[in-house]
């Protein structure tokens, strides 16, 4: 079965710092992926999406992910972080890559200082 | 648009009692909606993929008889927490798959078993 690892629990940037993010799969097939954000008390908002093609992948307030499949890897990017960037990041997979329920990573807490 | 609600989006009860709460697709058909559950800290954990006109599908080691599931229309799933205890507290929350394959999430359910 799909799973999937963030390497970070905890990341504490400046603004203006560069932030990646890890993630990493487990199942080598056709695989989708995709990033959610969820900000403080609110809900899963979708980040980006990777189904196929052009393996970086941009999506909304600035943030970009690559896509590479030597690696097993889906990292999240984003050259220059806010404060209003402070949120918990999850990575998911479909588990199969079927149907639309997600397996979704640990999660990491990004805490941007003012 | 894909909008995704959730009622109540928080609930305290007292042990041994039953707690319904409701996901609907605002502006969207869904007819499967997907039961995670996320405890503090942690990721989501899907529990069941709740399908419209027909039985959920439970992951291993969620107990049916204890989250009844039941998808009534194609704009409406709820999760019956049956007798629950305080280790039934989490935030519970749900997914419906929107425009363009991506999951839409709703904003959580609170349950607090006293």
């Amino acid at each position: 079965a799909q799973s999937v690892s963030q390497h970070n629990h905890h990341v504490i940037l400046s603004e203006a710092a560069s932030l990646e993010l890890g993630c990493n799969y487990s199942y080598g097939g056709t695989v989708n992926l995709f990033w959610y954000v969820q900000y403080p008390g609110q809900h899963l908002q979708l980040l980006l999406k990777y189904f196929s093609g052009d393996p970086l992948v941009k999506g909304i307030k600035g943030f970009e992910a690559e896509f590479i499949k030597s690696k097993f890897s889906f990292n999240l990017r984003k050259p220059s972080v806010q404060w209003s960037d402070t949120a918990e990041y999850f990575c998911a997979v479909p588990p199969y890559n079927q149907g639309g329920k997600l397996i979704f990573g640990q999660g990491t807490e990004l805490s941007v200082k003012p | 648009g894909a909008v995704v609600s959730q009622h109540p989006s928080r609930v305290i009860c007292k042990s041994g009692t039953s707690v319904k709460i409701e996901c609907r697709s605002l502006d969207f058909q869904a007819t499967t909606m997907f039961w995670y559950r996320q405890f503090p800290k942690k990721s989501l954990m899907l529990m069941a993929t709740s399908n419209e006109g027909s039985k959920a599908t439970y992951e291993q080691g969620v107990e049916k008889d204890k989250f009844l599931i039941n998808h009534a229309s194609l704009t409406l799933s709820t999760l019956t927490v049956t007798s629950a205890h305080p280790e039934d507290s989490s935030f519970y929350i749900c997914s419906a798959e929107g425009p363009t394959d991506t999951q839409y999430f709703g904003p959580g359910t609170r349950l607090t078993v006293l």
